[in-house]
């Protein structure tokens, strides 16, 4: 089976920083993305991890833990903007099947 | 910046009718998929397609659904006989290299079955 955890809301203020957790329980495990979808947007790629730390990108960092079956995006300096679902997935299956989390949706508040 | 792009954005039809959803992929990726999204939940995998064929589907990728890469440029989502709850949005992703590598997704295309 195939199941990834995000919580469902999470709000901030502009300015703070905010860490969205994922765990996943997948058959095969080729590495955690994460992805922003605004209301009604598409989703777009944030930033990936296949070994255990941190990768930093600008303002957003993504952390995995491959042993704890567990990862998290953190976003700093919020901003209005920010305001969007994140979704966590997982490339399932030795590649070819691509698993996306519930999603975060995240307010920034002002 | 390359980018996918769908046509149509939005698709009205009647239950029981087929629908095609195009896509084209950026120009040199090799990997192509299709998700749904029903509104409000969460992004579904349904296919992924490579060197002209089905890679893998998921369960909801049932006989109703086919793709196809009609050309160079185009890869198409056919829904056969579309169901009520086949409303959803559709997006196209495409990626260079497949499996870790990064999906670019398309704006997507609303379907709404009537």
């Amino acid at each position: 089976g195939q199941s990834l955890e995000q919580p469902s809301e999470v709000t901030a203020v502009e300015g703070a920083i905010v860490q969205i957790n994922c765990t996943y329980q997948t058959s095969g495990f080729y590495g955690l993305s994460w992805y922003q979808q605004h209301d009604g947007g598409a989703p777009t790629f944030l930033s990936y991890n296949a070994l255990d730390g941190l990768e930093e990108t600008g303002r957003f960092s993504s952390f995995l833990s491959r042993s704890d079956s567990y990862g998290y995006l953190l976003l700093q300096e919020l901003q209005m903007k920010d305001s969007a679902s994140y979704f966590c997935a997982v490339m399932d299956n030795y590649g070819q099947n691509f698993v996306f989390g519930p999603g975060t949706r995240l307010s920034v508040l002002p | 910046e390359p980018e996918v792009t769908q046509t149509p954005s939005h698709q009205v039809t009647q239950m029981g009718q087929e629908v095609i959803l195009r896509c084209v992929p950026i120009s040199n990726h090799l990997y192509f998929y299709w998700y749904r999204q029903i509104l409000g939940q969460k992004v579904e995998f349904l296919v992924s397609f490579y060197n002209n064929e089905i890679s893998e589907k998921s369960e909801i990728f049932d006989d109703q659904f086919s793709v196809e890469r009609p050309d160079g440029s185009n890869f198409t989502l056919k829904i056969r006989s579309t169901k009520l709850e086949d409303s959803a949005m559709y997006f196209c992703a495409s990626s260079l290299q497949g499996s870790t590598d990064t999906q670019y997704f398309g704006p997507g295309t609303r379907l709404t079955v009537l």
